[in-house]
């Protein structure tokens, strides 16, 4: 079993819809939880981390982690265009980070 | 600040040539990281440093080596490329005990004939 296991989509939705992102683990030790936003040929920026279980908001932006589950989510509201991206988890523990292979998101106007 | 800068941006290789990719950054981090992202497989770590005089290996090591050589500086060099270290090479910088808000260049795309 993979330690992190992300959907690589492409996953489409209509402008404003609200988009949900997700990723399930096996390794019970990470402590840190991210989300990263990758735009094409960029390198990824963080969008979010948190290291405890439950919602984290940011703007339109929800992380959400359920750690009994070994389970997060990335939902975003009133999506724009401006948000088709790949989007990667990642979590770590102790400094080693382990990245998802991304989803790639698509907003239609 | 520019953060995490990276050169070339872009470069093609013969199998068996040599080249170093350099990476910078101007945040003051103490650690930074190399990785490579292939289609399908997702950002894998080559090489680290955890401090200026320290590197240790990732996942994908082989072929690869580095040089810390300052703080503000770490290279990769590809010895003798192959097609299979075709891929988009990124650096990365973050505070020790900060592995969680690295910080990523633009990247290096990487063709080996």
């Amino acid at each position: 079993q993979k330690e992190v296991e992300q959907d690589p989509g492409p996953l489409s939705v209509p402008e404003g819809a609200i988009v949900s992102l997700n990723c399930t683990y096996s390794n019970s030790a990470f402590q840190y939880f991210m989300w990263y936003r990758q735009y094409s040929r960029k390198g990824p920026e963080l969008l979010m981390y948190t290291y405890s279980s439950g919602n984290k908001e940011d703007g339109r932006f929800t992380a959400q982690v359920d750690k009994s589950s070994k389970y997060i989510s990335l939902f975003i509201r009133d999506s724009q265009p401006s948000d088709s991206a790949t989007y990667l988890c990642a979590m770590s523990v102790n400094d080693k980070i382990i990245f998802g292979k991304g989803t790639r998101l698509h907003i239609l106007p | 600040n520019a953060g995490v800068t990276q050169t070339p941006k872009f470069q093609v290789l013969k199998t068996g040539q040599s080249m170093t990719l350099q990476c910078a950054q101007d945040m003051n981090h103490n650690s930074m990281y190399w990785y490579r992202q292939d289609p399908g497989m997702g950002l894998r770590l080559i090489y680290y440093s955890a401090s200026e005089g320290t590197t240790d290996k990732g996942e994908v090591p082989n072929g690869y080596n580095v040089s810390r050589l300052n703080k503000r500086e770490f290279s990769l060099r590809l010895e003798s490329a192959a097609p299979s270290q075709t891929s988009v090479y990124f650096c990365a910088s973050s505070e020790p005990g900060g592995g969680e808000t690295q910080y990523f260049g633009p990247g290096t795309r990487l063709l080996v004939l």
